[in-house]
């Protein structure tokens, strides 16, 4: 069965500090694999997605994320947090059977030092 | 395009109520999922719909759950009789070119008192 684990329950940095939060997950195929950002109140918004290609993906605000099969890891990254920024990160894979569903991981809270 | 739009935001009802929450996918979107958002069990898959028609409701909690999609452009989840428990923020959203175009809505925070 998927599965989608994020170690980290919260992470604190200082603003202009570098970031990465992780995430691993558990998928018999190759996964197409998601983070999204959720600020307080509000709804998920995709920052970026990889399903196949190049294992560095780009996506909005300045993240990148890199997929590596070998560790089923697909952690995000920024090198110079804002204080925008503080909110809860979510990791997903998705099913590549037709069923399209996300399935996700219980989120990382960012918090930002200024 | 609006996105999809998800009514009310808000919903604050008493326990054994029935609550309706809404939901409009994009236009032309052919799936469409109900996801559940709770501190103990994060966000969760409760019912998906393709092309109007439930296919996977395996995730909806139990029988005082039920969810319709009446046409191609209208969602409705239903909770009676509501209990505190139950207290979530829901989230729809809707797809056309599967993973790819995956979008969500504001989502409908519901407490139940």
């Amino acid at each position: 069965a998927q599965s989608v684990t994020q170690p980290d329950i919260h992470i604190t940095v200082s603003e202009g500090a570098s970031l990465e939060l992780r995430c691993n997950y558990s998928y018999g195929a190759t996964p197409y694999l998601f983070w999204y950002v959720q600020s307080p109140g509000q709804g998920l918004q995709l920052l970026l997605k990889y399903f196949s290609g190049d294992t560095l993906v780009q996506g909005i605000k300045g993240f990148e994320a890199e997929f590596k099969r070998s560790q089923s890891s697909f952690n995000l990254r920024k090198p110079s947090v804002h204080w925008s920024d503080a909110a809860e990160y979510f990791c997903a894979v998705g099913a590549a059977d037709s069923s399209y569903k996300l399935i996700f991981g219980s989120g990382t809270r960012l918090l930002v030092r200024p | 395009d609006a996105g999809v739009i998800q009514s009310p935001r808000h919903e604050v009802t008493e326990m054994g109520q029935e609550v309706t929450l809404r939901c409009k996918p994009i236009s032309g979107h052919d799936y469409l999922f109900w996801y559940r958002q709770t501190m103990m069990r994060g966000l969760e898959l409760l019912i998906y719909f393709n092309n109007n028609v439930p296919i996977d409701d395996s995730g909806m909690p139990e029988d005082r759950f039920s969810a319709k999609m009446p046409n191609a452009s209208f969602s409705t989840l239903k909770i009676q009789p509501s209990e505190p428990r139950d207290s979530a923020v829901y989230f729809c959203a809707s797809s056309l070119t599967g993973l790819r175009g995956y979008t969500f809505g504001s989502g409908t925070r519901l407490t139940v008192v």
